[in-house]
């Protein structure tokens, strides 16, 4: 089991350019999420999928769409990037179902500079 | 609005000295509280969740302790390999966490 993977590692972007990063579990998880990391801000959650076919903004989604691409697979886009999404990247998934509080299990994480 | 606060930010130790972090929480209908070790450069590492007030869980030498308005994370004798970032969440039940900002342990030799 790889758990949760994300790629790219590093990417540096220039204002205006788009890319997605991708994120894929192994776990057979039904809810995966997109947050992003800045220094003392903590972790802030970006947009989610609680299933299949399903997503929904959380609390920073401007600038940023999702596609949830099958049961192991959620993507983040960022269409036009700009300095402020400079960031750490982390793509999480849970619940196997068994209970209300599944424990989020976190990939590696994406490191973003935006120039 | 929900809150979670982490204190202190940053707290330096030496080998041995135990002491204690805090999480406390403002949140309505709490279904469970979260902590995650995160090592620099690395995603969050689950360490224990906790879903009730006078619920205590142990790792070694974590101990996470909950009440009805904040966690506790005890840590006895540490290690250097202690050293990490340690974050806390809380769950109300939507499918959302919601994060503090992290307290930033080292442990010196």
């Amino acid at each position: 089991n790889a758990g949760v993977t994300q790629t790219p590692k590093f990417q540096v972007l220039k204002t205006g350019q788009s890319m997605t990063l991708q994120c894929a579990q192994d776990m057979n998880h039904n809810s995966m999420y997109w947050y992003r990391q800045d220094p003392g801000m903590g972790l802030r959650l970006i947009y989610y999928s609680a299933s299949e076919g399903t997503t929904d903004k959380g609390e920073v989604p401007n600038g940023y769409n999702v596609s949830r691409l099958n049961k192991r697979e959620f993507s983040l886009r960022l269409e036009s990037a700009a300095p402020s999404q400079t960031s750490v990247y982390f793509c999480a998934s849970t619940g196997t179902g068994t209970s209300v509080t599944d424990t989020q299990y976190f990939g590696p994480g994406t490191r973003l500079t935006v120039l | 609005e929900d809150q979670v606060t982490q204190s202190p930010e940053a707290l330096r130790l030496q080998e041995g000295e135990s002491s204690s972090l805090n999480c406390s929480y403002t949140v309505s209908g709490l279904r469970g509280l979260f902590w995650y070790r995160q090592d620099p450069g690395k995603g969050p590492e689950f360490l224990f969740t906790l879903y009730s007030a006078g619920e205590e869980k142990e790792k070694e030498r974590l101990k996470a302790t909950l009440t009805k308005k904040e966690s506790f994370l005890h840590i006895t004798a540490p290690k250097p390999e202690d050293s990490a970032t340690y974050l806390c969440a809380v769950y109300r039940g939507d499918q959302k966490l919601v994060f503090g900002q992290g307290t930033r342990l080292t442990i010196n030799p």
